[in-house]
């Protein structure tokens, strides 16, 4: 199957400083990509869609002026937490599809990015 | 409303045993996918199997079998012959046609313990 990947795999930081995560399709071009927020024992959580090339959705609730995505290109998005706080602290994944809107087309997901701030 | 709903948040099966993992749906489009994924302590979401609501068959994958019951709305996951690297979290989610095709909506996740 298709291959995701995701970089950092883990980051602590301190309080008020920025952390990027990187999100790659490896072995095909990512029309769209998604990030997710899940909590401990939580379900996924839709943060964001990014398309390449254009601005990015974002879901009702979260702040886009404080997880800045960036789809530069057809293979790799970006998420920056920006002035990162304690409660920022979670499990972020991106998932990636080639797009086509074709339904049974699944979502590939990275492994996922655990996010600690102190 | 939930679009999906996972009644079970923990279920318990005896390796070699079949076990159904239930998730029930909610939309009013007639064209949608379900999907379940495994989600295993690493964090890393694997997907499983696919339904579409078009398909006259059941899906089946392996091990894994989709119980679609489209009246009903339910697409309960069947895992056979339990190994005990099934345990893990499972998710089922869904994709409506009408809310672009790209959507996940995921239901709450079931976790499931294989006992040796």
């Amino acid at each position: 199957g298709a291959v995701v990947s995701q970089h950092p795999s883990r980051v602590i930081c301190k309080s008020g400083t920025s952390v990027k995560i990187e999100c790659r399709s490896l072995d095909f071009q990512a029309t769209t990509m998604f990030w997710y927020r899940q909590f401990p024992k939580k379900s996924l959580m839709l943060m964001a869609t990014s398309n390449e090339g254009s601005k990015a959705t974002y879901e009702q609730g979260v702040e886009k002026d404080k997880f800045l995505i960036n789809h530069a290109s057809l293979t790799l998005s970006t998420l920056t937490v920006t002035s990162a706080h304690p409660e920022d602290s979670s499990f972020y994944i991106c998932s990636a599809t080639p797009g086509g809107g074709i339904l049974r087309e699944t979502q590939y997901f990275g492994p996922g990015t655990r996010l600690l701030v102190l | 409303a939930q679009k999906i709903t996972q009644t079970q948040p923990g279920m318990f099966v005896q390796e070699k045993e079949a076990v159904t993992l239930d998730c029930t749906y909610d939309t009013s489009d007639p064209s949608y996918g379900l999907f379940w994924y495994k989600q295993p302590s690493s964090g890393e979401m694997i997907f499983l199997i696919y339904q579409g609501s078009y398909d006259q068959q059941n899906a089946t994958e392996g091990r894994y079998s989709l119980n679609f019951q489209k009246a009903r709305k339910s697409a309960n996951l069947v895992i056979s012959a339990s190994q005990l690297g099934d345990s893990a979290m499972y998710f089922c989610a869904m994709r409506e046609a009408q809310t672009g095709a790209n959507n996940l909506f995921f239901g709450t996740g079931t976790r499931l313990t294989v006992i040796p």
